[in-house]
């Protein structure tokens, strides 16, 4: 069975332009976590999607990031415009539809360079 | 402000050394898990405590969550390079969110 996957692994953006993450969950894993960890600091949680609903995106830092979840299937992340302070790892996760508590599996992360 | 604190940040030692990381929250968590992750990779869960008080075994690996369920240790007897890695701990709240502690990166010298 298929992990989580995500894409790209790896992207170099200049300040100002726009980078769109990619993540594909485990089949059949409602829901869905995006989660980032800076350069220095702790991971944070970002948002988190059941289904294609956000059910809690209190963790997004500013309006110049953009979550979607088409189809409750794939998410993507979108950052626009990016600014330096967004560098760091991009992680996704899937869990499978049932209480908080089961078990989270995290794709590999996306790592981001705004310079 | 940084609601899990973990320590050390950094341990290196040698093969056979006994070891112990801590996470302390002033926060009551409904479990606590503990993650490793290695470079290029996610992190993998290893465990998760839910009752306070409880103790967990996998391996040469111990997991403690404290009795108020607001801390946890996790013990490695007699380390192995094998063991090297990032291992980090995540208090879980009733909303899925998973808050992290800043991570111990272990290094275990033959």
């Amino acid at each position: 069975e298929a992990g989580v996957t995500q894409f790209p692994s790896h992207s170099v953006i200049e300040k100002g332009q726009t980078v769109t993450l990619r993540c594909d969950p485990i089949s059949g894993h409602d829901n869905l976590y995006w989660y980032r960890r800076v350069m220095g600091k702790e991971i944070k949680f970002l948002l988190h999607f059941v289904k294609e609903s956000k059910q809690d995106e209190s963790g997004m830092p500013n309006n110049r990031f953009l979550a979607e979840r088409t189809g409750g299937t794939y998410s993507t992340l979108k950052v626009q415009p990016a600014e330096l302070e967004d560098s760091g790892v991009y992680f996704c996760a899937s869990s499978p539809p049932g209480r908080a508590g089961n078990t989270i599996y995290f794709g590999e992360g996306s790592w981001l360079t705004v310079v | 402000t940084q609601l899990l604190e973990q320590s050390p940040q950094f341990l290196s030692i040698q093969e056979g050394e006994n070891l112990t990381v801590y996470c302390n929250s002033s926060s009551v968590f409904s479990s606590l898990q503990w993650y490793r992750q290695e470079p290029g990779e996610g992190p993998v869960l290893l465990v998760t405590v839910v009752t306070g008080g409880e103790v967990k075994k996998l391996k040469r690996l111990t997991f403690q969550f404290g009795d108020a369920r607001k801390d946890s240790s996790l013990h490695i007897t007699a380390a192995q390079p094998g063991d090297t890695g990032l291992y980090l701990c995540a208090g879980a709240r009733s909303n899925y969110q998973l808050i992290w502690g800043a991570g111990t990166k272990l290094i275990i010298k033959p």
